[in-house]
């Protein structure tokens, strides 16, 4: 399967656990994102990559957030200290440039 | 104003409707467009890409108008396997997505 992969495809942790998602694009792709979706709302963005530079954070990706994208290739969203409203789907997508995107399956995180 | 917005429905039709999506787009979120089609609890999947020449994909046509800052999916001889939620997506660097439009298609 060449598609885009997210690990892993759920987790649940307890609140204040640190946790670390890994996506792995289309190798082709240069840009990488990460957005965060609920049930009931359109994706919300997080952060992207060009290459190995991370181009754009949103202001909602606090500092408990951080991801990386070390070589151009896969990259890994963290969390620490989670909080329940942390709870949600979080997506990867690559893409060439301004082309489409295509989304991985996503990671289902839990916080009890 | 939001970057890209839309019509969150729900649309419900009959199969074998004839069903339009409309989206309106800022400044900001004006480089590429695409649609996305997403099923409950699934990651989006690309539809296609919108242009201004319009494109046609089978049942799918999608429409860009730059002046009126409008874009358009229209679905024709809906199947109920259309049922979904449509997302309109612009593009600065990052995807910008509308709120999504939910479709649901009886028989």
């Amino acid at each position: 399967d060449t598609g885009v992969s997210q690990n892993p495809r759920h987790k649940i942790t307890k609140r204040g656990q640190n946790v670390t998602f890994r996506c792995d694009p289309i190798s082709e792709h240069n840009r990488l994102y990460w957005y965060r979706q609920t049930l009931g709302q359109g994706p919300e963005f997080l952060t992207y990559f060009q290459n190995e530079a991370q181009l754009e954070k949103s202001r909602l990706l606090s500092d408990r957030f951080s991801a990386e994208r070390p070589k151009g290739s896969f990259s890994t969203l963290e969390i620490q200290r989670t909080e329940q409203g942390d709870s949600a789907m979080y997506l990867c997508a690559s893409s060439l440039d301004d082309t489409g995107a295509f989304f991985g399956q996503g990671t289902r995180l839990t916080v009890v | 104003r939001k970057e890209v917005e839309q019509d969150p429905g729900p649309f419900n039709v009959p199969e074998g409707a004839t069903v339009a999506f409309n989206c309106t787009y800022s400044n900001s979120a004006s480089q590429s467009f695409f649609w996305y089609r997403q099923d409950c609890r699934k990651e989006p999947k690309l539809l296609m890409s919108v242009y201004s020449s319009g494109n046609e994909d089978g049942r799918f046509t999608a429409q860009l108008n730059r002046a009126s800052q409008y874009i358009s999916l229209l679905i024709r001889d809906s199947k109920l396997s259309d049922s979904a939620t449509y997302l309109c997506v612009g593009t600065r660097g990052k995807l910008i997505f509308g709120q999504g439009t939910e479709l649901s298609v009886k028989p």
